[in-house]
């Protein structure tokens, strides 16, 4: 596997259920990213992770929960999640450390669809 | 607080048309990083270009070029004789030097090359 993974690819949830989404990067990266897709607004960054470490959290509700076990792998629990939540969910990793100068790499995203 | 604005939220043109997409960005640092990204339908986003705050040459590859005009705050984006694996959403994102590895992006420009 090369660059960043996503899995699963697609999810259906209720708003009852409880689930995770995993990403991997497998470029040797010591930050990592998820963001928040919806349609025709800005791609929204929920949270960032520099050496395993949550360095932001952009008021993002707690129904959403991060995880960074390691650097290479980062997880977002969900639970209880509303309608509104449905969207593509993007995760992303970069050499941090840089002041902002080093670029992103993208995973293909999870497309999330809460009933 | 920073901010990127893309205007155009869907450009079409022919193939072999030239076509240029917009970024206009704000920020109160000295010193900043501006990017470009595309998402194809796929997903993921890919890295196009970085251009720093004190660097605001012009530069060029192959069909894409891009300008960057401080005096404006612009760095526009683009594709000479377009082909129609140019369609794609692109995003510009501005990324602070005191940002804590945080990009800042635009809502994107969907743009559709007609065969």
């Amino acid at each position: 596997e090369t660059g960043v993974t996503q899995t699963p690819r697609h999810l259906v949830m209720g708003m009852t259920n409880k689930k995770s989404l995993k990403c991997e990067q497998h470029l040797g990266h010591n930050a990592m990213y998820w963001y928040k897709q919806s349609a025709k607004k800005p791609l929204e960054l929920m949270f960032v992770y520099s050496l395993e470490e949550r360095v932001e959290n952009n008021s993002v509700p707690s129904r959403f929960s991060p995880e960074c076990p390691n650097s290479s792998h980062l997880f977002l629990h969900l639970h209880t999640l509303q309608p509104e939540d449905s969207a593509l969910y993007l995760c992303a990793s970069s050499q941090s450390g840089t002041g902002g100068y080093n670029e992103q790499f993208f995973g293909p995203g999870t497309r999330l669809t809460v009933l | 607080a920073q901010k990127v604005t893309q205007a155009q939220t869907e450009i079409s043109v022919v193939e072999k048309e030239d076509v240029t997409l917009d970024c206009v960005y704000e920020t109160r640092d000295t010193t900043y990083y501006l990017f470009w990204y595309k998402q194809p339908p796929s997903g993921e986003l890919v890295f196009l270009i970085r251009r720093n705050s004190f660097d605001e040459q012009n530069e060029i590859s192959g069909r894409y070029s891009w300008n960057f005009q401080k005096s404006t705050s612009s760095f526009n984006f683009t594709i000479t004789a377009s082909q129609v694996v140019d369609s794609a959403v692109y995003f510009c994102a501005l990324s602070e030097a005191k940002g804590n590895e945080k990009l800042t992006f635009g809502t994107g420009t969907r743009l559709t090359i007609i065969p």
